[in-house]
C-alpha cells in the first residue's frame, strides 16, 4: 500500500542554518505531495504541494521538489529562523481513487535556536 | 475568517462514557474528514464524508461512528470510549475530494481516557 517516510527527528538547528528533512514514498499511481507544518498547540496547515513529477512546490522560503526516479520530496530551507520550530509532515494523496485520504509520515520536529 | 472549528479542545473521560466531539466548518466544503494523531505514527484517516449523507470508513474506524447531516458539520462519535482512544483528533475539510484541493484542519481536540 501508499506509505511516506521520513526523517526521524527532533532535529535541532541554530537560526539561519540550512535546513533538509528527508522525505521518500511508496505509492502506485501518480500521488500528489505535500508539506504540512503544524506550530505548538495548532493544527496542520499546509506548507506546499507538488501535483507531479519534476514540480517544485514553495512558499515561505521552503522548497521540495517532486522526484519521481527517486521517489522522494525532501523539504529544504536555506536560512531557518526561530519561527520555524515546529513539527512537519510529508504526505501524499493518490487520487486514482475518490477517498480523498491523506497518507502522512511519522513527522520530524524541528527546533530552531536563536 | 475560513475556518474549521472543533469542540472541546480538551476532553479526560471515563471508559464506556459516550461522547462527541464536533467538527463545523463555514467554507462550503463538501469534503470532510477526522485524523487521529498519534506519537510515532503521525496521522490516521478514521472516517470520512463525499457529502451531505455520504460517509465512509478510513483506516482506523473501530470504536468510532460519524455522521454528516448538514455540509458544515461533521461530528465524530464515540460510543464506548476505551483507553486505547486517548489521542489528538483533527477533523479536515476541502473543497472537494482531489489532490489540487488544499485540506484545511481544525485546532484539534486531546482526548484522555482513564
Amino acid at each position: 500500500g501508499n506509505s511516506v517516510t521520513q526523517m526521524e527527528g527532533p532535529v535541532t538547528l541554530s537560526e539561519e542554518a540550512f535546513l533538509t528533512i528527508n522525505c521518500t514514498y511508496t505509492a502506485t499511481g501518480y500521488p500528489s505531495l505535500f508539506w504540512y507544518v503544524q506550530y505548538p498547540g495548532e493544527g496542520l496547515q499546509l506548507l506546499l504541494k507538488a501535483t507531479k513529477a519534476d514540480d517544485k512546490g514553495s512558499n515561505k522560503g521552503f522548497e521540495a521538489t517532486y522526484r519521481k526516479e527517486t521517489t522522494s520530496f525532501h523539504l529544504e530551507k536555506g536560512s531557518v529562523q526561530v519561527s520555524d520550530s515546529a513539527v512537519y509532515f510529508c504526505a501524499l494523496s493518490d487520487y486514482g481513487g475518490s477517498q480523498g485520504n491523506l497518507i502522512f509520515g511519522k513527522g520530524t520536529k524541528l527546533s530552531v535556536k536563536p | 475568517e475560513a475556518q474549521v472549528t472543533q469542540n472541546p479542545r480538551y476532553l479526560i473521560t471515563v471508559t464506556g462514557k459516550k461522547l462527541t466531539v464536533t467538527c463545523s466548518q463555514n467554507m462550503n466544503h463538501e469534503y470532510m474528514s477526522w485524523y487521529r494523531q498519534d506519537p510515532g505514527l503521525g496521522l490516521r484517516q478514521i472516517y470520512y464524508s463525499m457529502n451531505v449523507e455520504v460517509t465512509d470508513k478510513g483506516d482506523v474506524p473501530e470504536g468510532y461512528k460519524v455522521s454528516r447531516k448538514e455540509k458544515r458539520n461533521f461530528p465524530l462519535i464515540l460510543e464506548s470510549p476505551s483507553p486505547n482512544q486517548t489521542s489528538l483528533y483533527f477533523c479536515a475539510s476541502s473543497l472537494v475530494a482531489g489532490s489540487n484541493y488544499e485540506q484545511y484542519f481544525g485546532p484539534g481536540t486531546r482526548l484522555t481516557v482513564t
